[in-house]
């Protein structure tokens, strides 16, 4: 199957500090990539929907301004924290579309742990 | 967007099949449904989707109900590996993944 991958996998930072999260698919182009983030022990939630060459679009809720996303190319969004704060700790998880291949299907990165202090 | 709802967790005796059910019954005929598991501190790993027809690949089978109203996942022979959080998903004309609370899996040995 299509492989997404996410990097780092897990970070640290101070709180004020600004992270960037990458998220590549590896045997495909993505038009679409989405962002979620997961509270310990819920579900994922959809943060934002990023299209290639064009700014991403947010759920509601969602801070534009604090979480940054850029879809550069086929095969790389990323997503950054700016001044992240305690509350901003949680699992980030990328996903990538598959479109226009056939099986119109997200396949989901590994993750990516955030932590402030 | 429809929603799903699945009941909150299930056990299953390891090398019994899993059945894992989903409602949906506001699903619009065009609408697909997705399954995915995710497994402590992964990523969410795709299982199978369909539309209406029954659906069958190497991992799973999907039953979708005439109605389309509702829809069964089956494991045939689960294992303990197979122990997991499952989603089942309604995916919107915007192509976008509105996830539930999903279903619990434990396979015991």
């Amino acid at each position: 199957g299509a492989v997404v991958s996410q990097h780092p996998s897990w970070v640290i930072c101070k709180s004020g500090t600004s992270v960037k999260i990458e998220c590549r698919s590896l045997d495909f182009q993505a038009t679409t990539m989405f962002w979620y983030r997961q509270f310990p022990k819920q579900s994922l939630m959809l943060m934002a929907t990023s299209n290639e060459g064009s700014k991403a679009t947010y759920e509601q809720g969602v801070e534009k301004d604090k979480f940054l996303i850029n879809h550069a190319s086929l095969t790389l969004s990323t997503l950054t924290v700016t001044s992240a704060h305690p509350e901003d700790s949680s699992f980030y998880i990328c996903s990538a579309r598959t479109f226009p291949l056939a099986k119109d299907t997200q396949y989901f990165g590994p993750g990516t742990r955030l932590t402030v202090l | 967007d429809a929603k799903t709802t699945q009941p909150t967790s299930m056990d299953c005796a390891e090398g019994r099949a899993a059945n894992l059910p989903c409602n949906h019954s506001t699903i619009s005929g065009n609408e697909y449904v997705y399954w995915y598991r995710q497994i402590h501190s992964q990523g969410p790993q795709y299982i199978i989707h369909g539309l209406k027809n029954n659906e069958t690949n190497e991992m799973a089978s999907l039953i979708i109900t005439e109605d389309r109203k509702s829809s069964t996942l089956i494991l045939p022979h689960a294992t303990l590996r197979d122990t997991a959080v499952y989603y089942c998903i309604v995916r919107s004309g915007t192509y976008k993944y509105i996830f539930g609370t999903g279903t619990r899996l434990k396979v015991l040995a």
